[in-house]
């Protein structure tokens, strides 16, 4: 987990509510990512960023949004858009190798 | 399509034998591939990558996996597995040049028993 930092690691969101994710990260990292997780389906990506203010959709992009507004942040939406947002939301940074490297997730239930 | 398979939901596997777990890619180029292990609630923890060299990768906690274009796989392994190595276990692949996407297998659930 290192120098990145999800918040909070249990949300919970209500019917028609949008909720942000946090990911922070002290790596000096250029490259963060957001995957989500579902019981047996893996890590699907859903938003990445190579630098600061840019960002691109990933394979599951509908229903969430993010900023990169600075190179240590960036923060995911979920929006009311979402009907199944129930997950497991992992962050991830790259330097400018190959390797990811994880934050300790944040799990979203909907009351 | 690209893809990373791992076909095997779960392994068992008793203490001190050795393990596998097994990664099937599809991917235009040269492939960039990983393994990562999670532990209940938590990230995804780096375990080794292969990028170009050796086919036999070594990585964290004495593991090791091995690189093979013809079938193109690149298997996990351990020579003596340990309780404390039940986790779930991920490969994945990095596509094409020029991007750093990076797709997932679905996860093996490794259990080691005592």
């Amino acid at each position: 987990d290192g120098g990145i930092t999800q918040s909070p690691k249990y949300l919970f969101r209500k019917e028609g509510q949008n909720v942000t994710l946090s990911c922070e990260q002290n790596l000096n990292h250029d490259a963060m990512y957001w995957y989500r997780q579902d019981p047996g389906q893996g890590l699907r990506l859903i938003y990445y960023s190579q630098i600061v203010n840019d960002f691109q959709k990933g394979d599951i992009a509908e229903g969430y949004s993010v900023s990169r507004e600075k190179k240590e942040s960036f923060p995911l939406t979920v929006t009311s858009a979402q009907k199944n947002p129930t997950a497991f939301y992992l962050c991830a940074t790259r330097l400018s190798g190959e390797t990811q490297y994880f934050g300790p997730g944040t799990r979203l239930l909907v009351l | 399509a690209q893809s990373v398979a791992q076909p095997e939901d779960q392994v068992n596997v008793a203490e001190g034998n050795p393990l596998t777990v097994k990664c099937t890619y599809s991917v235009s180029g040269n492939p960039y591939l990983f393994w990562y292990v999670q532990y209940p609630n938590r990230g995804l923890q780096f375990l080794l990558k292969y990028i170009t060299g050796d086919n036999l990768v070594k990585g964290s906690y004495g593991f090791e996996a091995e690189f093979n274009k013809s079938q193109t796989s690149f298997h996990l392994k351990k020579p003596s597995a340990l309780v404390s190595d039940s986790a779930l276990y991920f490969c994945a692949v990095r596509l094409g040049s020029g991007t750093y996407k990076y797709i997932f297998g679905t996860g093996t659930r490794l259990k080691v028993l005592a």
